[in-house]
């Protein structure tokens, strides 16, 4: 079965810090997303990686960053971590069927 | 930007009914998705229509997809409580790089 392994599912952290979120995955996939989901506001793409170290912006980047040194791991960096970036954080893979997502992380940034 | 509306927003029924979520938008998409979410984790795959007009079924859930391929409609019919949880719609316009446009949910709730 495929697997998208996100590394905490639950992380509390002070305004300012840098935050890491790690996904990693099993499957060989090329295309790899940062969603985060808020109530009322559904999904929202971040950031997506098509290929190793190739990015591209999603809807809402702006505070975030990103890195893909390998094919299997996609990291979500908080540069520096602002209470409205307190969320639950989706990571996606997709080949042709569609998406396959990790379990979520839920940060809360006080 | 492309939108999808789903409707209703929450829906709490009862163990034996039956239910229609509907998901809507003004542009064309190449497939539409609906997926599942239980509290706490990720959404999960359900189904994946493609042409204009299918319908799949699923055990007791029924998926359409409009002809215009603008619009698609879950159907569960005699609800149980383990049907509780968020169903999202995602449309795919296409391209290569596989983005999804998520509709913002229904919250469903079967009571027993």
């Amino acid at each position: 079965d495929v697997k998208v392994t996100q590394s905490s599912r639950y992380l509390v952290k002070r305004t300012g810090e840098k935050v890491f979120l790690e996904c990693v995955q099993d499957m060989d996939h090329e295309n790899m997303f940062w969603y985060r989901q808020d109530p009322g506001l559904g999904l929202r793409l971040i950031y997506f990686s098509y290929d190793v170290k190739m990015k591209e912006k999603g809807d809402i980047p702006e505070g975030y960053s990103v890195s893909r040194e390998k094919k299997e791991r996609f990291s979500l960096i908080l540069e520096s971590a602002s209470t409205n970036q307190t969320s639950m954080y989706l990571c996606a893979t997709r080949e042709n069927y569609g998406y396959t997502f990790g379990s979520g992380t839920r940060l809360t940034v006080v | 930007t492309q939108l999808l509306e789903q409707s209703p927003q929450f829906l709490s029924i009862q163990e034996g009914e039956n239910l229609t979520v509907y998901c809507n938008s003004s542009s064309v998409f190449s497939s539409l998705q609906w997926y599942r979410q239980e509290p706490g984790e990720g959404p999960v795959l359900l189904v994946t229509v493609v042409t204009g007009g299918e319908v799949k079924k699923l055990k007791r859930l029924t998926f359409q997809f409009g002809d215009a391929r603008k619009d698609s409609s879950l159907h569960i019919t005699a609800a149980q409580p383990g049907d509780t949880g968020l169903y999202l719609c995602a449309g795919d316009s296409g391209g290569s790089n596989y983005k999804l446009t998520f509709g913002k949910g229904t919250l469903l709730t079967v009571n027993p």
